[in-house]
C-alpha cells in the first residue's frame, strides 16, 4: 500500500499558484519525498524530490514540514498544461525499489 | 535529453493472440522496470531488471508473461496468450542503478486492448 494521503482532485486557476498537499506521517528518517505527474495518456513525468530541506527546480518548488510528515508541490504559476494527476511517493534512500503509487491528485487548472 | 522510447505506442490484438512490447532505456541506465497502468489506477511494478538479471518479478503472471533484457540495454515484454484483462497502459521506466533510489524515468507507454 502506498504510504501517502493525497486529496483526490483539486482546482487552480490558470497563473494561480498550485498548492498539492501530501501526508506522509509514517516516513522513516531515510525515505526521500518523491512527485511525480502524469498528465492524460502519457507516462508518469518526474518532478522533484528531497529529503529534508526544501528543494527548487525549474518545473515546481518541495516544502517538508520540519517533522517531515507532509509536504507541499507548488506550481508557481500554473498552465493549462498542468493539469495532470500528481503522485506524491516516499522511496527509501539506499534502494532502488520500484515506486508504489498511490490514487494520487487530480488537478484542474481553470481557464 | 535522452528519453526512454517504447514501441509500439498503440496495439489492439484479439484474445489468445501473443503480443510483445519493447522498450529502450536511457542510455547508461542499469536498472529496467516494467509497470502496468489499469485505467484509473497508479501504475504497478510487474518486472524490475538489474543489467540482464531480473530483480523482482514478484508480481509478474509467469503462466503467460515473460520479460527479457538479455544484453542488458533494452528489453522486451510478452503476453502470450492475451486476456481481456490485459488490456492497460504498459509503461518502461529506467535509472542508474546505483542503489541510491535513483530517479526513475518513464518511456510514453504502450496502450494495449485485448479485444
Amino acid at each position: 500500500d502506498a504510504k501517502t494521503t493525497q486529496p483526490p482532485s483539486m482546482d487552480c486557476a490558470e497563473g494561480r499558484a498550485a498548492n498539492l498537499p501530501c501526508n506522509h506521517s509514517t516516513i522513516s528518517g531515510n525515505e526521500y519525498v518523491y512527485w511525480y505527474r502524469q498528465i492524460h495518456s502519457q507516462g508518469p513525468q518526474y518532478i522533484i524530490h528531497g529529503l529534508k530541506n526544501n528543494e527548487t527546480n525549474e518545473m515546481a518548488s518541495l516544502i517538508i514540514t520540519e517533522d517531515r510528515k507532509s509536504s507541499t508541490l507548488i506550481l508557481p504559476h500554473a498552465t493549462l498544461r498542468d493539469t495532470a494527476v500528481y503522485y506524491c511517493i516516499v522511496r527509501v534512500a539506499n534502494r532502488d525499489d520500484k515506486i508504489i503509487f498511490g490514487k494520487g491528485t487530480r488537478l484542474h487548472i481553470l481557464p | 535529453e535522452a528519453e526512454v522510447a517504447q514501441s509500439p505506442r498503440y496495439k489492439i490484438t484479439e484474445k489468445s493472440q501473443a503480443v510483445a512490447f519493447w522498450c529502450d532505456p536511457i542510455s547508461g541506465h542499469a536498472t529496467l522496470y516494467w509497470y502496468r497502468q489499469i485505467l484509473g489506477q497508479g501504475p504497478e511494478l510487474l518486472v524490475q531488471f538489474q543489467d540482464e538479471s531480473v530483480v523482482d518479478d514478484s508480481q509478474l503472471p509467469k503462466d503467460r508473461f515473460s520479460a527479457e533484457r538479455l544484453k542488458g540495454v533494452d528489453s522486451t515484454l510478452k503476453i502470450q496468450p492475451a486476456e481481456l484483462g490485459d488490456s492497460a497502459m504498459y509503461l518502461c521506466a529506467s535509472s542508474l542503478g546505483t542503489g541510491r533510489a535513483d530517479t526513475q524515468y518513464f518511456g510514453p507507454g504502450t496502450r494495449l486492448t485485448v479485444l
